[in-house]
């Protein structure tokens, strides 16, 4: 029993590049989210998902762009990358929006 | 914004003592959750508290809240070298999470 997974762990993107990054969970939750962390600023939602199939926005979504075609799986994209999404990235999963969350390990992206 | 604010941002302690940490939030809430998150890893679950409960245990951890102050603290008593990490609470308001900025706590052997 992994958890969640989060490929890759470490990324330094060029600006304009693009990137995916994978969280992968095996606990069959249905709520799936992606935060980005950054000094001084505690965790901001980006997007998350409530089930296969679905997305929607958080506080943060502008820049990115994430699919969840697999219950197991929530993507997140970056399709022209910019310094100030250098950050560090958790994705999380839960059972339903009142329930804890289980976080992955992080993802440290660099844009330069 | 809801999210909540911790207070003290950071704070330093000796092994054994209380440390305590509030946490600030602005709107009503489903429940109030704490994580920990250790330097370079995510973050763990540590405690849940629902929105009609005033106090709760788990181990060494106590957490209260006070829906009409709208605050939450949490302490850990007996600290310990291995507690030194940062401190998150989470409110859950409809079927949003919304994290606070942490509080960095230091306990010193």
């Amino acid at each position: 029993n992994a958890g969640v997974t989060q490929t890759p762990k470490f990324r330094v993107l060029k600006t304009g590049q693009s990137m995916t990054l994978l969280c992968a969970q095996d606990m069959n939750h249905e709520y799936m989210y992606w935060y980005r962390q950054d000094p001084g600023m505690g965790l901001r939602l980006i997007h998350y998902s409530v089930g296969e199939g679905t997305t929607a926005k958080g506080e943060v979504p502008d820049g990115y762009n994430v699919s969840r075609l697999k219950k197991q799986n929530f993507l997140l994209g970056l399709e022209s990358a910019a310094p100030s999404q250098t950050s560090v990235y958790f994705c999380a999963s839960s059972l339903d929006y009142l329930t804890e969350q289980f976080f992955g390990p992080g993802t440290r992206l660099t844009v330069l | 914004s809801q999210q909540g604010e911790e207070d003290p941002q950071a704070l330093s302690i000796q092994e054994g003592e209380n440390a305590t940490m509030n946490c600030s939030y602005k709107t009503s809430i489903n429940n109030l959750q704490w994580y920990r998150q250790n330097s370079g890893r995510g973050l763990v679950h540590l405690i849940l508290i629902r929105s009609n409960e005033r106090e709760k245990h788990s181990g060494r951890l106590r957490v209260t809240l006070d829906t009409s102050k709208k605050s939450s603290s949490l302490l850990i008593t007996a600290s310990r070298a291995a507690d030194t990490a940062s401190y998150f609470c989470a409110t859950v308001t409809g079927n949003q999470f919304y994290f606070g900025t942490g509080t960095s706590l230091t306990v010193i052997p």
